[in-house]
């Protein structure tokens, strides 16, 4: 069955800290994606990467860098963590194809102090 | 710029009644919708795709309309359960690009009554 595998489920970090959110996908899929989500605002397109190495910039991607060395692997990355970036984060992948549907991992809550 | 609504209070309903959920757009003209079902605590989960040549799409108890002059799409649950209850979110994607990217609504709760 298809997996999309968070890190954590839950993170607790400080104002200015470097924060490392991992993701892993086991389907061979192209697209990797970064979303947070908060309340009454849905969910919001931080990065995203069609190709090992190839990265593009979502709605928000202020304050975020990603990596994505290998193709199952996704990384995004809190430079200077702030606490307006607490929020849950979800990672999906998808197909290359525009019209797959993308498949999520269970998200990682991040509360930065 | 673009926009997506979708009723943002939530839907309460009686086990064995029609789950109806909206959503509409606003300046975008999408090639594809999507719908998918979130729990708390968890991933959303893919539902349903429909095209824009497409007017209604079923899934066993799941129905999905796309009216592309009205900018809306409608999405049924017959017979609903409580088990259908949940946070459902349409999502919009445009067939020029190959990176699959999609563009999110906030999502409606149902909340299904036994």
């Amino acid at each position: 069955d298809v997996k999309v595998t968070q890190s954590s489920r839950y993170l607790v970090k400080r104002t200015g800290e470097k924060v490392f959110l991992e993701c892993v996908q086991d389907m061979d899929h192209e697209n990797m994606f970064w979303y947070r989500q908060d309340p009454g605002l849905g969910l919001r397109l931080i990065y995203f990467s069609y190709d090992v190495k190839m990265k593009e910039k979502g709605d928000i991607p202020e304050g975020y860098s990603v990596s994505r060395e290998k193709k199952e692997r996704f990384s995004l990355i809190l430079e200077s963590a702030s606490t307006n970036q607490t929020s849950m984060y979800l990672c999906a992948s998808s197909l290359t194809r525009g019209d797959q549907p993308q498949h999520f991992g269970d998200g990682t809550r991040l509360s930065i102090l | 710029s673009q926009k997506i609504e979708q009723n943002s209070e939530a839907l309460n309903i009686q086990e064995g009644k029609t789950a109806t959920l909206t959503c509409n757009y606003t300046n975008y003209s999408p090639a594809y919708l999507q719908w998918y079902r979130q729990d708390p605590g968890r991933g959303p989960v893919f539902l349903l795709l429909i095209r824009e040549n497409e007017k209604e799409k079923r899934k066993e108890r799941l129905k999905v309309t796309f009216d592309t002059t009205l900018k809306q799409s409608l999405f049924h649950i017959t017979a609903s359960q409580p088990a259908d209850s949940a946070t459902y979110l349409c999502a919009l994607g445009a067939e020029t690009s190959n990176t699959g990217k999609l563009i999110f609504g906030q999502g409606t709760t149902l909340q299904v009554k036994p």
